[in-house]
């Protein structure tokens, strides 16, 4: 079965350009993360969709950044305009569902998309 | 707050040789704590999971250990191969939160 497909995987940009990243999450996953990774860093969530629903947005910086999930499987996330702080790899991930109490569910990641922004 | 936090921050060890990284957790309510594998370029990988019942978990040459009066976990890497040069992360439960991811353990094994 396939795993979280990420496109592109790589990006270069001007500054104030647009990018657009796409997810397809594994079938039949109804939790889907957008995550932000530097450099030695760990991720760190920008927007988990419930199926449809964003369910916790509160890190997505909403003057640039916008996210959608159309009927609740594929997802896309938008930048505009870019920023030079922006570079960064774009992680999508999904589960079957929330890891939470009394669930265990484990996060599946795509590849990444590396965002340079020049 | 709930905190992840992993040392050491970056680790270089000899081919054959085994290392234990660590993670001390503040997370509450406290279920299960993950432990995922990130190779250069790639997504994270879970490696495995520990529940607040278990104190030590196997998985091929990784075993992941959990104190959970301390609020310790371990990942102990036996006989280090070149392919387990990898940011290990650890991550902990979301309880009424967010997912809370450590900053990771950079591991490089060397020839």
């Amino acid at each position: 079965e396939a795993g979280v497909v990420q496109s592109p995987r790589y990006k270069i940009i001007e500054k104030k350009q647009p990018v657009a990243f796409w997810c397809n999450p594994i079938s039949g996953h109804n939790t889907l993360y957008w995550y932000l990774q530097n450099l030695g860093q760990g991720p760190e969530l920008l927007i988990r969709y419930e199926n449809e629903e964003a369910v916790d947005d509160s890190q997505l910086p909403k003057d640039r950044f916008s996210a959608e999930r159309l009927k609740g499987v594929d997802s896309t996330l938008k930048i505009q305009p870019a920023e030079l702080g922006d570079s960064a790899v774009y992680l999508c991930a999904s589960s079957l569902d929330y890891p939470g109490q009394g669930s265990t569910g484990e996060l599946f990641f795509g590849e990444g998309s590396r965002l340079t922004v020049l | 707050k709930n905190q992840v936090e992993q040392s050491p921050q970056s680790l270089i060890i000899l081919e054959g040789k085994n290392c234990t990284l660590q993670c001390n957790y503040t997370v509450s309510p406290f279920s299960n704590l993950r432990w995922y594998k990130q190779d250069t370029g790639r997504g994270p990988v879970s490696l495995t999971i520990m529940t607040f019942s278990e104190n030590t978990k196997s998985n091929g040459r990784y075993t992941a250990t959990l104190d959970a009066d301390t609020k310790q976990s371990s990942l102990h890497i036996t006989a280090s191969q070149l392919s387990d040069s990898a940011s290990y992360i650890c991550v902990g439960p979301p309880g009424f939160q967010k997912l809370v991811f450590g900053t990771g353990t950079r591991l490089l094994v060397s020839p």
